[in-house]
């Protein structure tokens, strides 16, 4: 059974850089047919796909967010990472990590158990 | 973008109940529309993908349809465990937007 573990330091101060991690186990990370996706929830509110990235080293940022943000696949690790720079509480939420499923409509299929990001002074 | 638009936003219903959310596109998706159930405090749950096919491991219950901009979730006969927020996502374009989701609580 795949498995979807993130991790990040949970309390970040505002415009410091925010690195989650998320590490897979149970699976593959190195298909072809999948893609890596971070989605994050605020508190009370809705889901915001933030990126994805590929086997192949290719990448999709939210426009919203892209200046801001790096994703990043480290097949060795068995990890892919989130990198979110110059944070404000605007991006305090629940950060979660998802497998993506290529083809014919891509959907999330597995997701981790998410972490919550608090920016605060 | 594409903006994704759930009606309701909350819903109340009984155990036993049928209940329909509806999610509509901004413009054309063909069938490029999953489902999710969400808990609180727990991730996502692939419900239903491409519009319509149940996701492996879904109680027959939970249906999808439409296609277009018009979309469904039926909930035949409401269980316990079936309170819980729907979201409704685009796969057509990037960014892959969800819906504000619809709030399922009982009656």
């Amino acid at each position: 059974q795949l498995q979807l573990q993130e991790s990040g330091p949970g309390l970040v101060k505002p415009s410091e850089t925010v690195s989650l991690t998320c590490t897979v186990s149970g699976g593959s990370i190195s298909s072809s047919s999948y893609y890596w996706g971070w989605i994050r929830q605020p508190p009370g509110k809705g889901l915001e796909c933030i990126a994805n990235i590929y086997y192949s080293g290719s990448t999709y940022y939210n426009p919203s967010l892209k200046s801001r943000i790096t994703i990043s696949l480290d097949t060795s690790k068995k990890q892919f990472s989130l990198e979110l720079t110059s944070v404000t509480a605007a991006d305090t939420a629940v950060y979660y990590c998802a497998r993506g499923i290529k083809g014919d409509v891509a959907r999330f299929d597995y997701w981790g158990q998410g972490t919550l990001v608090t920016v605060s002074s | 973008d594409i903006q994704m638009t759930q009606s309701p936003s909350s819903l109340s219903a009984s155990v036993g109940d049928r209940v329909t959310i509806t999610c509509r596109a901004s413009q054309s998706i063909s069938t490029y529309l999953n489902w999710y159930q969400q808990k609180p405090g727990k991730a996502p749950k692939l419900l239903i993908y491409a519009a319509s096919n149940l996701q492996s491991g879904v109680p027959s219950r939970f249906t999808g349809s439409g296609s277009g901009t018009d979309f469904t979730l039926t909930i035949g006969g409401l269980q316990p465990e079936d309170f819980a927020t729907y979201y409704c996502q685009q796969s057509f374009s990037s960014p892959q937007g969800f819906g504000q989701g619809t709030k399922l609580e009982i009656k």
